[in-house]
């Protein structure tokens, strides 16, 4: 079975700068993940998708951050413009169960963003 | 609202020791609670979970944490540690109800010496 699939793996840009990161979930997973990892610090969620709608988007930074999942499978993560703390590892995941109730989440390898 | 806390940035343990990671929790109802391991350079991988039932859950590669209600604690261990088990370790816990949003600890990371 194929996991999760992300990319780039990395990306270096300018601050105000946009970029864009994509996602392909495990087939047949409903639930998707955006989460964003800082270095030393544990994975912040962003986004989640249920099919292609949205669960929670509490803590996505909405005047530079955008995400969509159309067809409710691959999803992609805008950022702009970026700014200097945009800087971190930006994980995908993505889950079987329905909203991802008991279910363990499986992730991608993450893209690495630098903000310059 | 939901927390989780892993007291220690660092855990050292010898190869061959048990070893011990700790994380410490706060949600409301009854709580799902997961432990993820990440390799360098890789996304999260997961290791065991808490649902409901038995206290002690058994995962990958040997490991088990145990889940303490009254404590808010599930902590992470092994009997015989190995070198190919330093990473850094994730606590994680989603409520029950709701949204099931994930919350990740800020994690720990194990070093284990030959």
């Amino acid at each position: 079975e194929a996991g999760v699939a992300q990319s780039p793996r990395y990306k270096i840009i300018e601050k105000r700068q946009s970029v864009a990161f994509w996602c392909n979930p495990i087939s047949g997973h409903a639930t998707l993940y955006w989460y964003q990892q800082i270095l030393g610090q544990g994975p912040k969620l962003l986004i989640q998708f249920q099919n292609n709608g949205v669960v929670d988007d509490s803590q996505l930074p909405k005047d530079r951050f955008s995400a969509e999942r159309l067809k409710g499978v691959d999803s992609t993560l805008k950022i702009q413009p970026a700014k200097l703390e945009d800087s971190a590892v930006y994980l995908c995941a993505s889950s079987a169960n329905p909203q991802g109730r008991s279910g363990e989440l499986f992730f991608g390898e993450g893209s690495r963003l630098t903000v310059l | 609202a939901q927390s989780v806390a892993q007291p220690e940035d660092q855990v050292n343990v010898a190869e061959g020791n048990p070893l011990t990671v700790k994380c410490t929790y706060s949600v409301s109802g009854n709580p799902y609670l997961f432990w993820y391991v990440q390799y360098p350079n890789r996304g999260l991988q997961f290791l065991l979970k808490y649902i409901t039932g038995d206290n002690l859950v058994k995962g990958s590669y040997g490991f088990e944490a145990e889940f303490n209600k009254s404590q808010t604690s599930f902590h992470l261990k092994k009997p015989s540690a190995l070198v190919s088990d330093s990473a850094l370790y994730f606590c994680a816990v989603r409520r029950n109800t709701g949204g099931f949003k994930t919350i990740f600890g800020a994690g720990t990371r194990l070093f284990v010496k030959a």
